[in-house]
């Protein structure tokens, strides 16, 4: 089944954990991007990725990191997590310059305290 | 910068009426794409609709479709037959692309759609 997965789907953390959250698709899509969602904001870009090893940043990529070692793969890291960080994430992926639509995963929910 | 806005915090609709969702965005761009975007309370991003910029004939799917209105900057979602299934948060969303090559969903703030049996 084509799909966009995420882990975790819910985490619980304190400020200043070091915390990974992946994303992995197995459509073979070049083009993969992290958003967060939060109420009454819709939804955001943090960066995005055109393929393995090129990444850029999106609207709101303070306190976030990302890398593509893979076409795959697209972690969203945050090195010294803050409560502002509380949202819903989402990672998507859509193959280059076809039909531009995105795929999002399941979102992870992630509660800074 | 492009911007989406969706005018319409909540709608409700009753079962098997017809409910029309608006979305207006700003654009200097002559071809784009705009999304219809549903989330359900599953939280499940899930695509609607898709309308290029460049056909004039307005998208459609089953009971979803478009009023896309290129001068007025309008794509507006109509919900034929509606279904208790319906009720989600409904996004706008346009694909930005700027001259450097970065590429971005903007999305509306989104509208809450209740289904009333």
């Amino acid at each position: 089944e084509a799909q966009v997965t995420q882990n975790p789907r819910y985490l619980i953390t304190v400020t200043g954990k070091k915390l990974t959250v992946t994303c992995s698709q197995n459509m073979n899509h070049e083009y993969m991007s992290w958003y967060r969602q939060d109420p009454g904001l819709g939804l955001r870009q943090i960066y995005y990725s055109m393929n393995v090893e090129v990444t850029d940043k999106g609207d709101v990529p303070e306190g976030y990191k990302v890398s593509r070692k893979e076409k795959r793969n697209f972690p969203l890291i945050l090195e010294s997590p803050s409560p502002n960080q509380t949202s819903l994430y989402f990672c998507a992926s859509r193959r280059h310059r076809v039909t531009y639509e995105q795929y999002f995963g399941p979102g992870t929910r992630l509660t800074v305290t | 910068a492009q911007t989406v806005t969706q005018s319409q915090p909540e709608m409700s609709v009753q079962e098997a009426e017809t409910v029309t969702l608006s979305c207006t965005y700003d654009t200097s761009e002559s071809d784009y794409y705009l999304f219809w975007y549903k989330q359900p309370p599953s939280r499940q991003m899930i695509l609607v609709i898709r309308q290029e910029a460049y056909k004039q004939q307005n998208a459609t799917e089953n009971r979803f479709s478009v009023n896309f209105q290129k001068a007025a900057k309008s794509f507006s979602l109509k919900i034929s037959d509606s279904q208790l299934g319906d009720a989600a948060m409904y996004f706008c969303a346009y694909r930005s692309v700027s001259k450097g090559g970065s590429e971005k969903l903007v999305f509306g703030k989104g509208t809450k759609l209740t289904v009333n049996p």
